[in-house]
């Protein structure tokens, strides 16, 4: 079992939308992270939040907005996608940034 | 950021050891060797992490090598449930970014 829960599990959603990815974990970790992962290929870092503030943006394109409200919750808003960001978003925590990285199972994300 | 080089894949039986290999011959000196596993539907798991000195824990042992240019992550005796990708990635504790660079990582197919 993840001690990092991603919700939903799936979503499907149309280039007009707009969704949010949730992320949360309760081992009081200070450094949180989303990453992305296409199809049999690694996962690519995304953004890293320490402390509740942003710390790396991966020069990752402005219709994906990260949000970290408290020390336990990691958002990731989705607002008009393209085909091609259709993949698996993965969230991550940390004790500190450098540390160990939890992971969770993921939101399998299609757009339409 | 520091590469590592992984075979693609690897074979072994069950109840055997394996030994995966990373090259990674451009490690400075303040860069850490980490391994983490994926295993199929689910996020990266966190296997173990070492700076010059060999390290043990419950899910495997880590050899660096003297120059620390290689190291290889040994599983002592391969479980059907340890078929995943294994990634080796460095990273600094001291830059204390957080990034984890994933590489393409090694493929382990463990037969019965």
């Amino acid at each position: 079992d993840t001690e990092v829960t991603q919700t939903p599990k799936h979503l499907v959603m149309g280039m007009t939308n707009k969704k949010s990815l949730k992320c949360e974990q309760h081992m009081g970790h200070r450094a949180m992270y989303w990453y992305k992962q296409k199809a049999k290929k690694p996962p690519e870092l995304m953004f890293v939040y320490s402390y509740e503030k942003l710390s790396i943006n991966e020069s990752v394109p402005s219709r994906f907005s990260p949000e970290c409200p408290n020390s336990s919750l990691l958002n990731l808003h989705l607002h008009a996608l393209q085909p091609e960001d259709s993949a698996l978003y993965l969230c991550a925590s940390s004790q500190d940034r450098g540390r160990p990285q939890h992971f969770g199972d993921g939101t399998r994300l299609s757009i339409l | 950021d520091a590469k590592t080089t992984q075979p693609n894949s690897m074979e072994s039986n069950e109840e055997e050891p394996v030994h995966l290999p990373c090259n990674h011959s451009t490690i400075s000196g303040t860069d850490y060797i980490h391994w983490y596993r994926q295993l199929p539907s689910q996020g990266p798991e966190y296997v173990i992490h070492g700076l010059t000195s060999n390290v043990n824990n419950r899910m495997a042992s880590l050899a660096i090598a003297e120059d620390r240019k290689s190291s290889t992550l040994i599983l002592h005796r391969a479980t059907l449930r340890d078929a995943a990708v294994y990634y080796c990635i460095l990273g600094s504790f001291s830059s204390n970014t957080g990034k984890l660079i994933f590489g393409q990582g090694t493929t382990l197919q463990v037969k019965p």
